[in-house]
Order: C-alpha cells, then sequence, then structure tokens
C-alpha cells in the first residue's frame, strides 16, 4: 500500500481517558502533517514534522496533546485527559519537501469519539 | 481568524450541469491553491491544483480559475455527474512550510 495510513480509524473513550494515533507516511515522504476536522468544517492544522522535527506547532494544540516521529518515519498523536471537546476526526497527510513544494496526500483519518 | 473564505455551503446540481464553488484568500504568503474532495468517511483526496502565475487550470470536467490581484479562486465542474456528490474544500499552501489552510467546505449533491 502506497497511501498514508491511520490507526486506528475509530476510537471511543470514555472523558479523562489518553488515547494515542499512529501515522505511516507515504514511504518517501519527509513532510508529516496532523489535522483535526471537526462536523461541518475543513481540516485545521495542529503540527507538522520534517523528519524527526517538529517544526510548527498550533494554537489549537494544547498542552494535553503531544505529537512524535521519533525515527522521522511513523508519528503518534497522543491526548491526555481528553474532553469532549476533543471529538473529531484526526487527520494526517504528508509530502516530500521540495523548493517549489509538493501535494500532500492525507489518510482516512482516525475518528474520535469522547463520551 | 479564517483565512480563507469558501461559498456557497452547500450547492444542488441536476446531473448535466456547472457546479460553480468560490474562494477568497486574504494572506500573500500562499504559493499554491488545491481543491479537495471529501466522501463520508475518508479522508480528503487532491482533485486538481494551481499555482498563482497561472489563471486557469483544466483537468477533464474540472478547472481552476484563479484571479491574483482580487485574492480570489473558484472550482467549476462541467456535466456534473451524481458520483461527484461529495464535499469539496479549496485550500490555500503556505509557502516553505507546505501547511495548508482550508476552506468550510462546500457540500455538493447532483441528482440524476
Amino acid at each position: 500500500d502506497t497511501g498514508v495510513s491511520q490507526n486506528p480509524r475509530h476510537k471511543i473513550t470514555k472523558r479523562g481517558q489518553n488515547v494515542t494515533f499512529r501515522c505511516d507516511p507515504i514511504s518517501e515522504h519527509n513532510r508529516l502533517y496532523w489535522y483535526r476536522q471537526t462536523l461541518g468544517q475543513g481540516p485545521e492544522f495542529l503540527t507538522y514534522f520534517q523528519n524527526e522535527a517538529q517544526l510548527e506547532k498550533s494554537r489549537l494544540l494544547s498542552d494535553r496533546f503531544s505529537a512524535e516521529r521519533p525515527k522521522g518515519s511513523f508519528s503518534t498523536l497522543e491526548i491526555q485527559r481528553t474532553e469532549q471537546g476533543d471529538s473529531a476526526m484526526y487527520l494526517c497527510a504528508s509530502s516530500l519537501a521540495m523548493s517549489e513544494g509538493t501535494e500532500a496526500f492525507f489518510g482516512q483519518g482516525t475518528r474520535l469519539t469522547v463520551v | 481568524q479564517q483565512q480563507v473564505k469558501q461559498s456557497p455551503q452547500s450547492l444542488i446540481v441536476q446531473k448535466g450541469g456547472i457546479s460553480i464553488i468560490n474562494c477568497a484568500y486574504e494572506n500573500t504568503a500562499f504559493d499554491y491553491f488545491p481543491w479537495y474532495q471529501q466522501f463520508p468517511g475518508k479522508g480528503p483526496a487532491l482533485l486538481i491544483a494551481i499555482r498563482p502565475d497561472v489563471s486557469e487550470k483544466k483537468e477533464g470536467r474540472f478547472t481552476i480559475s484563479f484571479n491574483k490581484s482580487a485574492k480570489q479562486f473558484s472550482l467549476h465542474i462541467m456535466d456534473s455527474q451524481p458520483g461527484d456528490s461529495a464535499t469539496y474544500f479549496c485550500a490555500s499552501r503556505v509557502r516553505a512550510t507546505d501547511k495548508l489552510i482550508f476552506g468550510t467546505g462546500t457540500r455538493l449533491q447532483v441528482f440524476p
């Protein structure tokens, strides 16, 4: 499979629990992005990595959120002490950084429901 | 602060008709303007994209028109088909980061 892979596809958790999502980007892509999409809205940027370095974080990313990309390959997004407002689709995308930029390819997303 | 405004929010078109979706941006640090198509339960998929030095790009039934001075761009879907029924997002890419700023989306329904 040559696309962006995200696991799990769905996650239901109780408020206050911690959750972790995984993203496997397209193998040759060195940039990896996390976005959050709530119902009826466009994806909102959360953070991105170039190789293993986290280069930018949105103000949307509270201190309960942490993302890692330890070896510059797959990435994890952890949410601690989940709140009902965290319910959303979490999307991962990857691209290959070039001087003129390239298209970002998205995974199918992980839908989080906090009950 | 929303930097990409998209309209309409929803659109109903008869099969064979033309679907037109409009976007406007504010930030001049954008260097690339893609449109994404999203089906329910799926991630966004790149449909067509344009760079600001081009005024129009056509791929099959899909055309982007770009007006740099007005900071506006639009998607035209010719001969709309029921299979085109989806949510469409315009986006603007921030130069040097590839980060995307998305519009709020347009839900397109094409009836036979």
